[in-house]
């Protein structure tokens, strides 16, 4: 079944210290991908998104993402990372026919100061 | 400014009560969406409509009932067969028309309380 998997349900770091978070996804062709952030109590912001073309990302509030094909990933990265980045943030691409979108299980990020 | 918004934003249910969550867009998108978000579950979509008067289930649409009478309005109800409807809930929307490069937009969601 096609899906997006996120290996890491917890992530923690420290502040300044940089941050990686992965993605995987069962496609057989170069889905569309989709990186959001969740704060506590709050709704999806959308922090970027790859279609096709250029596979190094550049999002919002610093964040960028790699999509690497031969590996079926999109993994997030942020060189240094800031107390406020602390939530939690899902992977998605649209469903096999497009009418829905597929979200993977989301990683919760903590900051230490 | 355009966006999704979602009331109340807390909400409080009695045993074999009905309630109506509230989901408004002024994005003039086609397509919305209910989600179910549960602790360490994700999301879980619970039913989407591509277009006014026409919607489908999603994984969890038992329990749940939805209309779509205007375009930028998708209210969800949460019937007194949904045994367990405490969870967070939350609507989305996105401007798709078929074409799956369109992301969603998110309201700022629903707590659902059973009393």
């Amino acid at each position: 079944a096609q899906s997006v998997t996120q290996p890491d349900i917890h992530i923690t770091v420290s502040e300044g210290a940089s941050l990686e978070l992965r993605c995987n996804y069962s496609y057989g062709a170069t889905p569309y991908l989709f990186w959001y952030v969740q704060s506590p109590g709050q709704g999806l912001q959308l922090l970027l998104k790859y279609f096709s073309g250029d596979t190094l990302v550049q999002g919002i509030k610093g964040f960028e993402a790699e999509f690497k094909r031969s590996q079926s990933s999109f993994n997030l990265r942020k060189p240094s990372v800031h107390w406020s980045d602390a939530a939690e943030y899902f992977c998605a691409a649209p469903a096999p026919y497009g009418q829905n979108f597929v979200f993977g299980p989301g990683t919760r990020l903590s900051v230490l100061p | 400014d355009g966006g999704i918004t979602q009331s109340p934003k807390y909400l409080f249910r009695k045993e074999g009560q009905n309630v109506t969550l509230s989901c408004e867009q002024n994005l003039n998108h086609d397509a919305m969406y209910w989600y179910r978000q549960d602790p360490g579950q994700g999301l879980r979509l619970i039913y989407y409509s591509q277009i006014v008067n026409d919607f489908q289930k999603g994984d969890i649409a038992e329990g749940y009932s939805v209309s779509r009478e205007k375009k930028e309005s998708f209210p969800l109800t949460v019937t007194s067969a949904q045994k367990n409807p405490t969870a967070f809930y939350l609507c989305a929307s996105s401007n798709q028309k078929g074409r799956s490069n369109q992301p969603q937009h998110f309201g700022d969601g629903t707590r659902l309380s059973i009393l």
